[in-house]
């Protein structure tokens, strides 16, 4: 079955580019996602790409895909201490549901 | 959030009580989904809907059931709770199917 992985923690300092990892093994993934989770409350859709693009910007976010080795990074500029947040990678074929990986913690430090 | 609304955003029941968790929403999306959020698990689908009174299971589905008799509102019930179904439940809509949104969750804790 589907599987996405992303690694637990990352600490960075306020200003510092943060790159947060996730890959995914299921080939037919058409789109491709990242939610941000502050604490007490539910994911906020930060960004996606599809499957097709390899790069997405959007203001202070970056989204890298390698299709090949099934790798999905999403880089933060410039981080502030509201960046503090858990990160969810998730991917779908392009319809009904949603596989999700654990989450990475993210802690931005001033 | 995207015009859903859980309740009640927090429950403790005991266990073997039958609980039922509401999620509405008012942006007319044909899909809706329950989550629950876990330590060490990340959120794992409980039951989605894809229409009125189509329902399909996720991954952990035993032990719950699901209802949607409106567009806007699908259910979810815990027949008799248990203390492993202590969790955050979140409801979440999509349009397409794809790119879904969440609603702020509702605490359970099963004593």
């Amino acid at each position: 079955g589907e599987d996405v992985e992303q690694s637990l923690f990352l600490s960075v300092r306020e200003g510092d580019s943060s790159v947060i990892n996730c890959t995914y093994t299921d080939s037919s993934s058409t789109y491709l996602y990242w939610y941000k989770q502050e604490p007490g409350a539910g994911l906020q859709l930060l960004t996606y790409i599809f499957s097709n693009m390899d790069m997405k910007q959007d203001q202070r976010l970056t989204v890298l895909l390698n299709k090949k080795d099934k790798h999905l990074s999403l880089r933060i500029a410039d981080t502030q201490t509201g960046d503090s947040a858990i990160y969810f990678c998730a991917e779908s074929p392009g319809y009904s549901t949603l596989t999700f990986g654990k989450g990475t913690m993210l802690l931005v430090s001033p | 959030d995207a015009g859903i609304t859980q309740s009640p955003r927090h429950k403790v029941t005991e266990t073997g009580t039958p609980v039922t968790l509401r999620c509405h929403q008012t942006e007319n999306h044909r899909y809706m989904y329950w989550y629950r959020q876990d330590p060490g698990h990340g959120l794992r689908l409980i039951h989605y809907s894809y229409g009125v009174k189509d329902t399909d299971k996720g991954e952990v589905s035993d032990g719950y059931s699901v209802s949607r008799s409106k567009t806007e509102d699908f259910l979810l019930t815990l027949e008799s709770a248990t203390s492993s179904q202590t969790s955050v439940y979140f409801c979440a809509i999509s349009e397409g199917g794809s790119e879904q949104y969440f609603g702020p969750g509702t605490r359970l804790t099963v004593t």
